[in-house]
């Protein structure tokens, strides 16, 4: 079945540090693929997506691009903040089923000043 | 309300209680879905309606767990004879889409529900 691993956390950084939150998948055909971000207090947010091989997609400084080579859809960041701390979760969305998000486990990022 | 609206934000209960738990999609999103998370354990979807049938319940962990949604709108998760092993955090989502691939899903506040 299909299947989303992210790299453990706590991820800590300090800020203006290059982030890389590494996720890699399993699935059948060609899902699309998310990042979430969950700040603390907050609901889960779209962070961004891509929906084919190649696709990068971006938001907030923030970037990942949809590997079909490696089935990877890697974040990262050139200059992390103070702000940008909270959990980050990948997900797929992949065909022919009900259109459920799989996630992965969450990586939390701590950026300290 | 503009976002996806869950009550109670908050919610302790005895074992062996039943507890409801309330979902209010945002309004002409067709598509909802409820999951689960737990410490350290990511989020375990649960179950996934579009308008008021559900295809697919194949996250539900056991007959304790059912859900419904009428009028294509509200979803009620029901879990019966709570455990302790029920404490979590239940997340609703909707989005205007269910199978298009690409669609964005909005996700509540969540409820945190302690069972003790």
């Amino acid at each position: 079945g299909n299947s989303v691993t992210q790299m453990e956390g706590p991820v800590t950084l300090s800020e203006e540090a290059f982030l890389t939150i590494n996720c890699t998948y399993t699935a059948t055909g060609y899902p699309s693929l998310f990042w979430y971000v969950q700040y603390p207090g907050e609901g889960l947010q779209l962070l961004l997506k891509a929906t084919k091989a190649d696709d990068k997609g971006s938001n907030k400084g923030f970037e990942a691009t949809y590997r079909k080579e490696t089935t990877s859809f890697h974040l990262e960041k050139g200059s992390v903040q103070v702000s940008d701390s909270a959990v980050y979760f990948c997900a797929l969305r992949g065909t022919g089923n009900t259109g459920k998000l799989i996630f992965g486990q969450g990586t939390t990022l701590q950026v300290k000043p | 309300g503009a976002g996806v609206s869950q009550s109670p934000s908050n919610k302790v209960t005895e074992k062996g209680k039943d507890v409801e738990l309330r979902c209010d999609p945002i309004s002409g999103h067709t598509a909802l879905y409820w999951y689960r998370q737990s410490l350290g354990q990511g989020l375990e979807f649960l179950i996934y309606f579009q308008g008021n049938s559900a295809p697919d319940k194949s996250g539900l962990p056991s007959d304790r767990f059912s859900a419904e949604r009428t009028g294509g709108s509200v979803s009620t998760l029901t879990i019966q004879r709570t455990q302790q092993e029920d404490s979590a955090v239940y997340l609703c989502a909707s989005s205007l889409l269910g199978q298009a691939m690409n669609t964005e899903a909005f996700f509540g506040q969540g409820t945190r529900l302690t069972v003790v």
